[in-house]
């Protein structure tokens, strides 16, 4: 079974903090996706990652970005954490190029205070 | 854009009987998947309608598509308490996924 593992399923960080959220897969798949989510408005696609040091923004990528040093590994940084990013966040992956089953992880309960 | 929009937003149900929510998307696709989140946890995914299909079935889940309303169904029949959960479509025609903000599922034992 494909595994997406995001390193922390609840976190408390202080305004002003730089916060990394790691997420893993292990199926050598090409593409990888973070995303937030909030109470009525759905999963919002931050940042994706078709490609090993390859990115794209998304529909929100203002206060974020990302690092795909590995194949396997996508990070999410929050160079300077604000209470508005206050969320839930999810990694997924999926094997590319286009049109397959995503998989997620169990995401990211990240509270900024 | 590709996202999806759900509707509708909620459903309550009871046991035993048959769920049907609906998608609708603006651009071209490839295909359209069907996914479930339990509340806060990551989405699973259900299913996938490629744009040349009609209708696909997987146990008691049936997805039909219509592409020339731009349009998709998912049914689940014989619902039960454990498929209460959030339902998102997610129309593709590229690399980027764009869910809606799904329908919220409450099946009633």
């Amino acid at each position: 079974d494909v595994k997406v593992t995001q390193s922390s399923r609840y976190l408390v960080k202080r305004t002003g903090e730089k916060v990394f959220l790691e997420c893993v897969q292990d199926m050598d798949h090409e593409n990888m996706f973070w995303y937030r989510q909030d109470p009525g408005l759905g999963l919002r696609l931050i940042y994706f990652s078709y490609d090993v040091k390859m990115k794209e923004k998304g529909d929100i990528p203002e206060g974020y970005s990302v690092s795909r040093e590995k194949k396997e590994r996508f990070s999410l940084i929050l160079e300077s954490a604000s209470t508005n990013q206050t969320s839930m966040y999810l990694c997924a992956s999926d094997p590319g190029p286009t049109g397959n089953t995503i998989y997620f992880g169990e995401g990211s309960w990240l509270t900024v205070v | 854009s590709q996202q999806g929009e759900e509707d509708p937003q909620a459903l309550s149900i009871q046991e035993g009987e048959n769920a049907t929510m609906n998608c609708s998307y603006k651009t071209s696709i490839n295909n359209l998947q069907w996914y479930r989140q339990n509340s806060g946890r990551g989405l699973v995914h259900l299913i996938l309608i490629r744009s040349n299909e009609r209708e696909k079935h997987s146990g008691r889940l049936r997805v039909t598509l219509d592409t020339s309303k731009k349009s998709s169904s998912l049914l689940i029949t014989a619902s039960r308490a454990a498929d209460t959960a959030s339902y998102f479509c997610a129309p593709s025609g590229t690399y980027k996924y764009i869910f809606g903000t799904g329908t919220r599922l409450k099946v009633l034992a």
